[in-house]
């Protein structure tokens, strides 16, 4: 039962463009999302979150929409940057702490 | 900011042996720790929540008795994965929780390699 899903495992954006990711979830008690960036062969690294009383947090390029009623959160990075190019987790927490992670969307930002 | 060091970064062990990975909060307290198992090109699966002086708390299908977890001290948790077989394979990622921030700090990861 996969509970938090990533439908698009590879995203392929022009430098300077928008990168869209998206997530969706079909646990109604998660109150807390998260998007990490990560490497091969390393740890995740935290990006930005968003409670659940909230439906937009920005920090930066990076900003995270949350539609509660489509169970449904995106990603968007803007301008997107070489640097960018990596795998993105989106992950959600219902109150017990852990986290539960989509499959991934490997970003790739072209020249 | 918080850090999370786990150790080894890498390693290879012959098949029936244990191996021993250590996950440390070296900035922070951290009475939750988790432990996560990535197989290439999949998710993180939770396999499983270690809790400071107390048992850890496993997801369903993962064998405790395989993966023996301590956490006896509020920096330091770690992972044993007891008779290793190829199959244990995989690169093994903590996780430490931070309550002041409610926030989640990784580990770098590390890659086991049974042979």
């Amino acid at each position: 039962d996969q509970q938090v899903k990533q439908n698009s495992p590879s995203l392929s954006v022009q430098e300077g463009r928008i990168s869209i990711l998206n997530c969706d979830y079909t646990n109604s008690m998660f109150d807390y999302f998260l998007w990490y960036k990560k490497y091969p062969a390393e740890g995740p690294t935290f990006l930005i979150s968003i409670s659940s009383i909230k439906d937009k947090n920005e920090d930066g390029r990076f900003t995270v929409f949350l539609n509660k009623s489509a169970k449904h959160l995106s990603l968007h990075i803007v301008p997107s940057q070489p640097g960018d190019s990596a795998v993105y987790f989106c992950a959600a927490s219902g109150g017990a702490q852990k986290l539960v992670f989509g499959q991934g969307t490997r970003l790739t930002i072209n020249p | 900011g918080a850090v999370v060091s786990q150790h080894p970064s890498w390693v290879i062990c012959k098949s029936g042996t244990s191996v021993k990975i250590e996950c440390r909060s070296l900035d922070f307290q951290a009475t939750t720790m988790f432990w996560y198992r990535q197989f290439p090109k999949q998710s993180l699966m939770l396999m499983a929540t270690s809790n400071e002086g107390s048992k850890a708390t496993y997801e369903q299908g993962v064998e405790k008795d395989k993966f023996l977890i301590n956490h006896a001290s509020l920096t330091l948790s770690t992972l044993t994965v007891t008779s290793a077989h190829p199959e244990d394979s995989s690169f093994y990622i903590c996780s430490a929780y931070r309550t002041d921030s409610y926030g989640y700090t990784f580990g770098s990861g590390t890659r086991l390699t049974v042979v």
